[in-house]
């Protein structure tokens, strides 16, 4: 089925490990998103990219890292996890209608991560 | 002043009751607006964009006024099924800000 899937949906990890999360979409749209959403701070953009091999730093960036080899999939590495990244990560994309990436997205399910 | 403000509520209304939820933003040059709903351990979804002439889809009706930066909800008879966080977002720089949430609570 067309939409937006995230891979794990849960995950536990210790700190210091490397943890990648997943994100696949099947719309072909061009920009793709990654969030963390955290009690009192709402959503919070980490890292966007505009199209393959095209990757921007958001909000808050420190501590991960993205790829974007193919247009459908755009996974986020922790490189070495703290606690404070425990949060729920959502994947985004939209295929802007107008200028820059400021249009409607649509989200995919959310990975919950705890890092212990 | 942060970008995004929503009063984070909760509100708490009986079925069948209007309620409305105002949301402040900071960029003046923002040129696209829009209001998310977010389920219970959920993702956000597009409830509704917001246009300058204010829309209205079924119960739901949303304001945007410019001069004061001002975006606001309004749901008519509440129904159980609307209770969930609605999150106001707002154009920044071509990327999309989102507020804290707002949640809403729908009693019998």
């Amino acid at each position: 089925d067309a939409g937006i899937t995230q891979s794990p949906r849960y995950k536990i990890t210790e700190t210091g490990r490397q943890v990648t999360l997943m994100c696949h979409q099947t719309w072909s749209h061009s920009y793709m998103f990654w969030y963390r959403q955290d009690l009192g701070h709402g959503l919070r953009l980490i890292y966007y990219s505009a199209a393959a091999d095209i990757t921007d730093k958001g909000e808050v960036s420190d501590g991960y890292v993205v790829s974007r080899s193919k247009t459908e999939n755009f996974p986020l590495t922790l490189e070495s996890a703290t606690r404070s990244q425990t949060s729920v990560y959502f994947c985004a994309s939209s295929e802007p209608v107008g200028r820059g990436s400021g249009d409607e997205q649509f989200f995919g399910p959310g990975t919950r991560l705890t890092v212990l | 002043r942060k970008e995004v403000e929503q009063d984070p509520g909760p509100f708490n209304v009986p079925e069948g009751a209007t309620v409305a939820f105002n949301c402040t933003y900071s960029n003046s040059a923002s040129q696209s607006f829009f209001w998310y709903r977010q389920d219970c351990r959920k993702e956000p979804k597009l409830l509704m964009s917001v246009y300058s002439s204010g829309n209205e889809d079924g119960r739901f009706t949303a304001q945007l006024n410019r001069a004061s930066q001002y975006i606001s909800l309004l749901i008519r008879d509440s129904k159980l099924s609307d209770s969930a966080t609605y999150l106001c977002v707002v154009e920044s720089q071509g990327n999309l800000i989102f507020g804290k949430g707002t949640k809403l609570s729908v009693k019998p």
